[in-house]
């Protein structure tokens, strides 16, 4: 099993939709979760910390479910703006592990 | 403007060049790290540094040499690469290299070895 793993996509969705992918990770001990953005030809960027609580900012929901080791990212009326690659990120033993990303492309 | 900051943007180089990618952070950070981003594959660490001082290096192929003169400054010395290196190259910073810390990019260096 993949330390992170994520599906790469494409998620193709019309705007205003609402969009959610997950993203599992292998090592149960992991202690950091974060969902990063990266557009194309650009450098990634945080978009959010996942707590164990889940975290909402504006439209944008992280939820963190450690029976089952995954993190998701749930996008309530998604902007062509948001078209992007969302990368999960997992840290723990010392370690911060990034997933492949999953590709977003918002619709007109 | 970003806390991080990467040279050059663009490089071509040929596999018996010798050339060199800086990063400077202005963050106050303590960390700072060097990865590398290739088509299709995840992000991959190639090395890591706090306060100056090396603490990870994932493997990485000797003809790539990190350098790190002190907390704010990072440079990566390049020489025989082969084609196969051409990716785009991140550097990236924290306020300590521990895993709950959140990374900072710079923009990143392409480079392309022909």
């Amino acid at each position: 099993r993949k330390e992170v793993e994520q599906d790469p996509g494409p998620f193709n969705v019309p705007e205003g939709a609402t969009v959610a992918f997950n993203c599992t990770y292998s090592n149960s001990a992991s202690q950091s979760f974060f969902w990063y953005r990266q557009d194309c030809r650009k450098e990634p960027k945080l978009l959010m910390s996942v707590y164990s609580s889940g975290n909402e900012d504006g439209r944008f929901t992280a939820q963190l479910n450690r029976a089952s080791q995954y993190i998701s990212l749930l996008i309530r009326d998604s902007k062509l703006s948001d078209s992007a690659t969302y990368l999960c990120v997992v840290g723990g033993d010392d370690k911060i592990i990034f997933g492949k990303g999953t590709r977003l492309h918002i619709l007109p | 403007e970003t806390g991080v900051t990467q040279t050059p943007r663009h490089l071509v180089m040929g596999m018996t060049n010798k050339k060199s990618l800086k990063c400077e952070q202005h963050l106050g950070h303590n960390a700072m790290y060097w990865y590398k981003q290739s088509a299709k594959k995840p992000l991959e660490l190639m090395f890591v540094y706090s306060l100056e001082e090396r603490v990870e290096n994932n493997s990485v192929p000797s003809r790539f040499s990190p350098e790190c003169p002190n907390s704010s400054h990072l440079f990566l010395h390049l020489h025989t690469l082969q084609p196969e290196d051409s990716a785009l190259y991140l550097c990236a910073s924290s306020q300590d290299p521990g895993f709950g810390n959140t990374i900072y990019f710079g923009e990143g260096s392409w480079l392309t070895v022909v």
